[in-house]
């Protein structure tokens, strides 16, 4: 079956850095989405990984391993607003999203 | 620039009582999805149209239909509403199907009682 696996909450410190692991089980692979939801709002895009490597986007970079079935997303510099949940969805053969149950980020001051 | 609107934002409904959750979008996307999110499930797939006239069974269809009469609107209808259908409800559009990134609306919470 397919399946994307993430830890379900996580705890981390203003100021510090924090990575979420999110590893993936797709009928063929054709990329990964990293997704922030604030609590009672809609999901946001954050980044898409197809290539093996580090994409990096200010605060904010998303890595892929394929060979793996594992990426992470990295923040850094936290502030209290990055406090969100954070969603990994992987693409399957069939352009399919594949989504995880996400990750509760609680930042503490 | 709206992007996606949805409505009605929260609605508490009969059970059995059937209903019409709106979506309408202004970017001119092809593909649109209606999604599901529950506590500790993330989100579900209920059904998806990839153009205009055109739709599909996502992961947990049964209980719910769609239509694609034009690019801008994919309402999603409860023929016969039942507790276990309440949840938050998040339509989607995205430029290129599942290659592209979605951009939700804002939600419709839904209560069956």
């Amino acid at each position: 079956g397919q399946n994307i696996d993430q830890p379900t909450e996580m705890t981390a410190t203003e100021g510090a850095i924090v990575q979420i692991n999110c590893t993936y089980q797709t009928s063929g692979f054709n990329g990964l989405f990293w997704y922030q939801q604030h609590a009672g709002e809609a999901p946001t895009f954050l980044s898409y990984n197809v290539l093996d490597g580090l994409e990096e986007k200010g605060r904010f970079s998303s890595f892929l391993s394929r060979s793996k079935g594992y990426s992470y997303l990295l923040l850094k510099e936290l502030q209290m607003k990055d406090s969100a949940s954070y969603l990994c969805a992987g693409i399957d053969s069939n352009y399919q999203l594949i989504w995880g149950a996400g990750t509760k980020l609680i930042i503490k001051p | 620039i709206a992007g996606i609107t949805q409505a009605p934002t929260s609605q508490i409904l009969a059970a059995g009582r059937r209903m019409t959750l709106r979506c309408t979008q202004d970017m001119r996307h092809n593909a649109m999805y209606w999604y599901r999110q529950d506590l500790g499930l993330g989100l579900r797939l209920i059904h998806y149209s990839n153009t205009a006239g055109t739709t599909g069974k996502g992961e947990v269809p049964d209980g719910y239909s769609v239509s694609r009469a034009n690019t801008d609107d994919f309402p999603l209808t409860l023929a016969s509403a039942v507790p276990s259908q309440t949840s938050v409800y998040f339509c989607a559009s995205s430029e290129s199907g599942g290659r592209g990134k979605l951009f939700f609306g804002s939600g419709t919470q839904l209560s069956v009682l």
